[in-house]
């Protein structure tokens, strides 16, 4: 399976603090994906980074891609409950520029 | 602009009955993906069709499932002879070429 995982499984966190979600996958990849999905239905695609990018910045989110150890991680700085959501990565690896692999998912829960 | 759409936004159906799921896309959007997602799972691919090129049916999962797109526009997912595993939310997402996947808010189906 190319299938990536997300850790933790399930996060919860007080409101202000920062949520960080680590994300492994098993191919080579062209790009990496982090999308959120509020109560089960439709993904909203969060962040795009490309293979020859370390680092990449949007908002209070903050998205590193390690290539040599085929990890990502996702921060989320000063969360609020509005954060609240399960965000899945998703690699487009190189056999395709179709199809994303995602992973299960990390469920965060931000605390009022 | 508006957004993907799809319908029905639910779908409950007997054993071994046929169902059709619609999904209307982005206009423009070369690229069109369905997804299933069983219940506290990640996304399992299904299908991708990116413009005229034959569509990358690797993930479909039985020969009981199909689907189809006309030209750049509308695609239809058909489960035929329902299973009552094939019980899941279908997310249907499209896109550029490369870019990222913009996913409507999916057909929950459920099979009694």
């Amino acid at each position: 399976s190319q299938q990536g995982e997300e850790d933790p499984q399930a996060l919860s966190i007080q409101e202000g603090e920062n949520a960080t979600m680590n994300c492994s996958y098993k191919t080579s990849i062209n790009n990496l994906q982090w999308y959120r999905q509020n109560s089960g239905r439709g993904l909203v695609h969060l962040i795009l980074i490309r293979s020859n990018e370390r680092e990449k910045h949007s908002g209070r989110l903050r998205v590193t891609l390690d290539t040599s150890k085929k990890s990502s991680s996702l921060l989320i700085t000063a969360s609020r409950a509005a954060d609240t959501a399960s965000y899945f990565c998703a690699n487009n690896y190189g056999g395709s520029q179709g199809n994303l692999i995602f992973g299960k998912g990390t469920k965060l829960s931000v605390k009022p | 602009g508006a957004g993907v759409s799809q319908s029905p936004s639910n779908k409950v159906t007997e054993k071994g009955k046929d169902v059709e799921l619609r999904c209307d896309p982005i206009s423009g959007h070369t690229a069109l993906y369905w997804y299933r997602q069983r219940l506290g799972q990640g996304l399992e691919f299904l299908i991708y069709f990116q413009g005229n090129s034959a569509p990358d049916k690797s993930g479909l999962p039985s020969d009981r499932f199909s689907a189809e797109r006309t030209g750049e526009s509308v695609s239809t997912l058909t489960i035929q002879r329902t299973q009552q595993e094939d019980s899941a939310v279908y997310l249907c997402a499209s896109s550029l070429l490369g870019h990222e996947q913009y996913f409507g808010p999916g057909t929950r189906l459920t099979v009694t």
